[in-house]
């Protein structure tokens, strides 16, 4: 079985601008999350979907949304970059039907804000 | 914010040797706790997913306790192997897919 992609893999962008990402989760798994990975932070929670629905929100700012389609790949935003914004975004999907359901994460995209 | 810490922060062994870590997290409103192991240039690779306080798991020469009443875990590598060496992270989850991660245990394993 496919595991989680993520498109694009790396991007470069400049401060101001906004981005969109990608992650197409496993088939069948209805849940996405989304993870910002910086040196200082580590691994910090973004949001959660879950058929369609925004069901866990983390603490970022509104400049960072997400969504959800049918078909459960999900697709994030970030407006307005930062400097501060770059860093590698991981998606994780699972069945979403448990919290204790294991998290499969895609290889992430490695977002550098000039 | 929740308070989820991991030590040490770096480990060397040498291959042979075993070793073990810990993690620890708030001890009220527990859902879940999840192991990972991400090794570089691939992402996180789940290990464990605890619920009940007192669970043990193991996976190869890799296990896992639970205690959820004194809010830590630890995750024991018997005779480490270079293919070992990876940042162990732990994820605690107290609203259900909404994972708070620690800062990880990077494990450097030499041959």
């Amino acid at each position: 079985k496919a595991g989680v992609t993520q498109t694009p893999r790396y991007l470069i962008k400049t401060r101001g601008q906004q981005v969109t990402l990608s992650c197409s989760p496993i088939s069948g798994h209805r849940s996405v999350s989304w993870y910002q990975q910086t040196p200082g932070q580590g691994l910090q929670f973004l949001f959660e979907y879950f058929s369609e629905t925004q069901r866990n929100k983390g603490n970022f700012p509104g400049r960072f949304s997400g969504r959800q389609f049918s078909n459960s790949r999900s697709e994030m935003n970030v407006s307005t970059l930062e400097l501060g914004d770059s860093a590698l975004y991981l998606c994780a999907s699972s069945l979403g039907t448990s919290g204790s359901d294991e998290q499969f994460f895609g290889p992430g995209t490695r977002l550098t804000v000039l | 914010i929740l308070n989820v810490e991991q030590s040490p922060q770096s480990l060397h062994v040498q291959e042979g040797d075993s070793t073990n870590f810990t993690c620890s997290f708030p001890s009220s409103n527990f859902y879940a706790l999840h192991w990972y192991r991400w090794k570089t240039a691939k992402s996180p690779e789940a290990l464990f997913v605890m619920t009940l306080n007192g669970d043990e798991k193991k996976k190869g020469r890799i296990s896992a306790t639970l205690n959820t009443k004194e809010g830590y875990s630890y995750l024991y590598i018997k005779g480490s192997q270079p293919e070992d060496s990876a940042t162990y992270l732990c994820a605690f989850d107290n609203a259900g897919n909404m994972l708070t991660f620690g800062g990880g245990t990077r494990l450097m394993v030499k041959p």
